[in-house]
């Protein structure tokens, strides 16, 4: 199976900061790189696919790159409604697993 | 819009089996790739495995396969996933989910994200 490591695994920050999310496949996993953010007591939703490819209806805060097998998750001006945990997924093959989760609090 | 409706909470003893709905709406059911992803509490997300429902094709992890059964029934527009024997561990919110790309692009369905999912149904299992 394809592990997805992701750090750091909890960070804290401000309304307005920028923060970055990393994720490190064990493999090459081309671009199949998903990432998803999940409040509590909710289902995910799909914020980026394909590892820069921004979801319909999120905001543009929200950005994804990728080099080699390391994908980044950037939310360029975070706001109180982007405190949740955010995973990444790998969609190249099965099983399509996850990271651990990043969870986001307000400092 | 996209719906992804499933049934409530269930209450099950070791041993035992559930089977959990999963009704779609808004779209053509048999175009779009259901996927089961389970997540135990405080964890993360586990894919479990999908069903084609145009042709009933499917596939699963590994790790749960003979414990787990994704059906379909079309003409009611609802997936279904079975698990049996079943342990303390798998106490877990079950979900399910649409894959985003239509199935009939052979290959880049099979690699798409999970654009919609259902709600969720807790599944608890004690004695």
């Amino acid at each position: 199976d394809i592990q997805m490591t992701q750090s750091p695994s909890s960070l804290s920050a401000s309304v307005g900061d920028r923060v970055t999310i990393t994720c490190r496949a064990s493999q090459s996993i081309s671009n199949y790189l998903n990432w998803y953010q999940q409040k509590s007591g909710k289902a995910p939703k799909l914020l980026i696919y394909s590892a820069s490819s921004l979801q319909s209806g999120v905001p543009s805060r929200f950005s994804g790159s990728a080099s080699g097998t390391d994908f980044t998750l950037t939310i360029s001006s975070l706001q109180p409604e982007d405190f949740a945990i955010y995973y990444c997924q790998q969609s190249y093959n099965t099983p399509y697993t996850f990271g651990q989760g990043t969870k986001l609090e307000i400092k | 819009q996209v719906q992804l409706v499933q049934s409530g909470a269930e209450v099950k003893k070791p041993g035992a089996s559930v089977k959990v709905p999963c009704k779609a709406s808004g779209y053509t059911f048999t175009t779009y790739a259901i996927h089961w992803v389970r997540q135990a509490p405080g964890q993360s997300l586990e894919w479990m495995g999908w069903i084609n429902p145009g042709t009933g094709d499917t596939k699963y992890s590994q790790k749960l396969q003979g414990r787990v059964t994704i059906t379909r029934d079309t003409s009611a527009r609802t997936a279904y996933m079975e698990m049996t024997s079943l342990r303390s561990e798998d106490t877990a919110v079950y979900y399910c989910a649409r894959g985003s790309t239509p199935v009939l692009w052979f290959g880049e369905f099979l690699t798409a994200p999970l654009d919609y999912w259902g709600q969720g149904t807790l599944v608890t299992v004690s004695s």
